[in-house]
């Protein structure tokens, strides 16, 4: 059993639909990811919250948008998505601050997303 | 900047037997390192890391690997492979000196590991 909970497991959705991707983790880390990940490929990262403030954004297009309502909780709204977008999308957490930068990051098993 | 190689896109044990999956890094300073295996339908899951001392690592479902630093290497190893051990292997690396993107991991490419009966 995974301690990142995602939801859903999978989602198909035309390029036109509005949907949200949900993770939920709730051993206290402060740091949060989302990462694209393509068949055979390692993840890609997209986003990076640090104390449920956004740190990085990898050049991500902006029909990917993320949202940290509170600690333990990660979303990522998508919109208007294109067929390249179909991929596995993994949250990961991790605890925050340098004493624990030798910490591994602990990973959701992702929502498949298919885009009609 | 950080980089990792995984110079194998596969590696194939027949059971039994042991196994080797490979890794070389690239730090400006010193690294962390981790190794990651990844189930088909499943995200990636923590094995083991080496952060310092012991240049020996153990790790979960009998894994282990060797820390070298003058080759820069960090090659997951384990005595007998399983069938269940068959699944896609990433190894990672964080620059230990990289500052407020610290905790940034960089992945390799992977290998995908069959262990044949």
């Amino acid at each position: 059993d995974t301690e990142v909970t995602q939801t859903p497991k999978h989602l198909v959705m035309g390029m036109t639909n509005k949907k949200s991707l949900k993770c939920e983790q709730h051993m206290g880390h402060r740091a949060m990811y989302w990462y694209k990940q393509k068949a055979k490929k390692p993840p890609e990262l997209m986003f990076v919250y640090s104390y449920e403030k956004l740190s990085i954004n990898e050049s991500v297009p902006s029909r990917f948008s993320p949202e940290c309502p509170n600690s333990s909780l990660l979303n990522l709204h998508l919109h208007a998505l294109q067929p390249e977008d179909s991929a596995l999308y993994l949250c990961a957490s991790s605890p925050r601050g340098r004493e624990y930068s030798n910490q591994p990051q602990h990973f959701g098993d992702g929502t498949r997303l298919s885009i009609l | 900047a950080q980089s990792v190689a995984q110079p194998e896109d596969q590696v194939n044990v027949a059971e039994g037997n042991p196994l080797t999956v490979k890794c070389t890094y690239s730090v400006s300073g010193n690294p962390y390192l981790f190794w990651y295996v990844q189930y088909p339908n499943r995200g990636l899951q923590f094995l083991l890391k080496y952060i310092t001392g012991d240049n020996l690592v153990k790790g979960s479902y009998g894994f282990e690997a060797e820390f070298n630093k003058s080759q820069t290497s960090f090659h997951l190893k384990k005595p007998s492979a399983l069938v269940s051990d068959s699944a896609l292997y990433f190894c990672a690396v964080r620059d230990v000196e990289s500052g407020a993107g610290s905790y940034q991991l960089t992945f390799g490419k992977g290998t995908k590991l069959s262990v044949i009966p």
